[in-house]
C-alpha cells in the first residue's frame, strides 16, 4: 500500500521569511496530493491540492510543487505569519473513477513563526 | 463548521466497556472514513466506507468494529479497548470519483483507563 514520508518533523521560521515542507510517496499510481493545516484543538483542513497532470499549484502565500519521476511534493509558504504556525500534514491518494479515496497522510510537520 | 459532527466529543471508558462514537454529515457525501490520531501515529486511516460498503480496512484490531447504516451516518462501536487505544479519533467525509477534499469532524477523545 501507499507509504508516504514528512520531513522535517519540525520546522521554526522567522515571521517574514519562507518554510518549505517535504514529502515523498511510494505508489507510483498515487494522483492526488492534498496538504492539510491542523491548528491546536481544531480539526485538520484543507489549505492547497494538487493533481498528478500539474507541476505546480499557488494559491496566494502558499504554493505546492510535484515531481512525479522522483515521487516527491513540497508545500512553500512565503512571508509567513504567526497564524501559519500549526501542524501540517501532505497526503497521497489514488482517486479511482467509481469508489473511495485511500487518503494516506504523512506524519506531519509543526510549523512555529517566531515574531 | 464543516458540516461533519462527532458524538460525543470526550469519552472516558474502561477496558471492559462497550460504547460507540457516531459521526453524521449532511453533505451529500458519499464517503466516509474513520482515522486514529496518536502522538505515535499522527491521522491513521482506519476504514473507508464508499456507498455504504466498506471498502478499506487497514488491519484495524477487531475490538474497533465501523458500521455505516446510510451514507449520512458513521459508527464506530468500541469494546474491551487498551490504554494505547487511548486518541483522537476523527471521522471525514467526501464526495468521492473526483478527489475531493476530506472534511473533518472535530473529533472524539477518548481516554480508555
Amino acid at each position: 500500500g501507499e507509504n508516504v514520508e514528512q520531513h522535517p518533523s519540525t520546522l521554526s521560521v522567522q515571521e517574514g521569511d519562507s518554510a518549505v515542507i517535504k514529502c515523498t510517496y511510494s505508489d507510483s499510481a498515487s494522483n492526488y496530493f492534498p496538504w492539510y493545516k491542523q491548528e491546536l484543538g481544531k480539526r485538520p483542513q484543507l489549505i492547497i491540492d494538487i493533481r498528478s497532470n500539474v507541476g505546480e499549484k499557488k494559491d496566494q502565500r502558499i504554493a505546492v510543487t510535484l515531481n512525479k519521476t522522483a515521487k516527491h511534493f513540497s508545500l512553500h509558504i512565503t512571508e509567513t505569519q504567526p497564524e501559519d504556525s500549526a501542524v501540517y500534514f501532505c497526503a497521497a491518494s489514488i482517486v479511482p473513477y467509481s469508489s473511495a479515496s485511500k487518503i494516506i497522510f504523512g506524519s506531519g510537520t509543526r510549523l512555529s513563526i517566531r515574531p | 463548521e464543516t458540516g461533519v459532527t462527532q458524538t460525543p466529543r470526550h469519552l472516558v471508558m474502561g477496558m471492559t466497556n462497550k460504547k460507540s462514537l457516531k459521526c453524521e454529515q449532511h453533505l451529500g457525501h458519499n464517503a466516509m472514513y474513520w482515522y486514529k490520531q496518536s502522538a505515535k501515529k499522527p491521522l491513521e486511516l482506519m476504514f473507508v466506507y464508499s456507498l455504504e460498503e466498506r471498502v478499506e480496512n487497514n488491519s484495524v484490531p477487531s475490538r474497533f468494529s465501523p458500521e455505516c447504516p446510510n451514507s449520512s451516518h458513521l459508527f464506530l462501536h468500541l469494546h474491551t479497548l487498551q490504554p494505547e487505544d487511548s486518541a483522537l479519533y476523527l471521522c471525514a467525509s467526501s464526495h468521492d470519483g473526483a478527489g475531493t477534499e476530506a472534511f473533518f469532524g472535530q473529533g472524539t477523545r477518548l481516554t480508555v483507563v
